[in-house]
């Protein structure tokens, strides 16, 4: 899967917008883009995808570049469980059902109350 | 939304022994798992893929011979870590992807994890 670069960290106060970068010049035509998070000591949680058009869902809505070399996660307001740690990650959905997830560092949002 | 489940949540054990995690998908069928390690202030690496009714998939430098996986259902996948060593201790998280969500793409579900410790 084609890299992904984003912030260590980020911080946010309670009740604001956060909009959270990923950079991804290397994309191909084949790769999703895929949101996840990870809550303190719990398993990731899937927040939203997509492929070129801006997305939309109850948790988030992802903004993607025409050029798709970047992208933007928007919580539009942010509440203390959001704070976690947001891992971009493009997915070739290409050529096979290859399901893998490869995780990058991802970006540790701190929420402020 | 598609519910996985670990258990244990946790485990001590002591150095030599084995210890067997299972992951179960709960409302939906996976013939593919995936299983996960991460340590204290890292990120996920993935260590193997599950497939039901064959031999699962390790990743370069995942000692099969230590880290046994069997999907035996399509709902089961087991993770036994044998002799278990202290730097075995880890959190350990599976997932299983789902095909529930539209427009294209598949998603992962992933269960809470499990900690184990070895003394």
């Amino acid at each position: 899967d084609a890299k992904t670069t984003q912030p260590n960290s980020m911080e946010s106060n309670e009740e604001e917008p956060v909009h959270l970068p990923c950079n991804h010049s290397t994309i191909s035509g084949t790769d999703y883009i895929h949101w996840y998070r990870q809550l303190p000591s719990q398993g990731p949680e899937y927040v939203i995808h997509g492929l070129t058009s801006n997305v939309n869902n109850r948790m988030a809505s992802l903004a993607i570049a025409e050029d798709r070399k970047s992208s933007t996660l928007i919580l539009h307001r942010a509440t203390l469980r959001d704070a976690a740690v947001y891992y971009c990650i493009l997915r070739d959905v290409g050529g096979g059902s290859n399901y893998k997830l490869t995780f990058g560092k991802g970006t540790l949002l701190t929420v402020n109350p | 939304g598609a519910v996985v489940s670990q258990h244990p949540s946790w485990v001590i054990c002591k150095s030599g022994t084995s210890v067997k995690i299972e992951c179960r998908s709960l409302d939906f069928q996976a013939t593919t798992m995936f299983w996960y390690r991460q340590f204290p202030k890292q990120s996920l690496m993935l260590m193997a893929t599950s497939n039901e009714g064959s031999k699962a998939t390790y990743e370069q430098g995942v000692e099969k011979d230590k880290f046994l996986i069997n999907h035996a259902s399509l709902t089961l996948s087991t993770l036994t870590v044998t002799s278990a060593h202290p730097e075995d201790s880890s959190f350990y998280i599976c997932s299983a992807p789902s095909t529930r969500t539209s427009g294209g793409g598949d998603t992962q579900y992933f269960g809470p994890g499990t900690r184990l410790t070895v003394l």
